[in-house]
């Protein structure tokens, strides 16, 4: 099993575009999540998709949207990139059952806004 | 003031060396927590869950106290494998996902 994938590994963008970053998990898991995580900061949460057909916002949404295309695959997606934007984004996924499961994490992708 | 706190490190230890790490947590109402371990630019992963009892796995020990909001994790015999940062993580059962500190790197020298 491929576990968390995401794509691209790797991107530079300009200000003001706009891209989207693939997340699909192949665990059967029913929520999924991104997160960013920027020197010094840890992750932080964009959004969250508890389940198939739901999203929420998370502690620094503005900037992004996402889709919980299916059960499998959530993306992210910037309208007009900013610098405060370059990050490295990770996707997650976890089964929740009504207590913690662990999340599987993505291998990142790293943004660059110049 | 950061929900989860860590002292950043680095913590430079020779092999063999007995290290801890401590964490803090701000929100009461924090009911479960982690360690994860994070390679350098890689994604992070579970090393082990906190419980009140304290647990332990192997060489790492785990313990929470709960009445100062303190978390720690301690590492016997270190080897040169555990050079990581560990991300010390508090759930959030409002949003189901994690907040997690900035990490304590370490680095183990031969």
């Amino acid at each position: 099993n491929a576990g968390v994938t995401q794509t691209p590994k790797f991107q530079v963008l300009k200000t003001g575009q706009s891209m989207t970053l693939q997340c699909a998990q192949d665990m059967n898991h029913n929520s999924m999540y991104w997160y960013r995580q920027d020197p010094g900061m840890g992750l932080r949460l964009i959004y969250y998709s508890a389940s198939e057909g739901t999203t929420d916002k998370g502690e620094v949404p503005n900037g992004y949207n996402v889709s919980r295309l299916n059960k499998r695959e959530f993306s992210l997606r910037l309208e007009s990139a900013a610098p405060s934007q370059t990050s490295v984004y990770f996707c997650a996924s976890s089964e929740w059952t009504g207590a913690y499961n662990e999340q599987f994490f993505g291998p990142g992708t790293r943004l660059t806004v110049l | 003031r950061k929900e989860v706190e860590q002292d950043p490190g680095p913590f430079n230890v020779p092999e063999g060396a007995t290290v801890a790490f401590n964490c803090t947590y701000s929100n009461s109402a924090s009911q479960s927590f982690f360690w994860y371990r994070q390679d350098c630019r890689k994604e992070p992963k579970l090393l082990m869950s906190v419980y009140s009892s304290g647990n332990e796995d192997g060489r790492f020990t785990a313990q929470l106290n709960r009445a100062s909001q303190y978390i720690s994790l301690l590492i016997r015999d270190s080897k040169l494998s555990d050079s990581a940062t560990y991300l010390c993580v508090a759930t959030d059962t409002g949003r189901r996902a994690l907040t997690f500190g900035s990490g304590t790197r370490l680095q183990v020298q031969p």
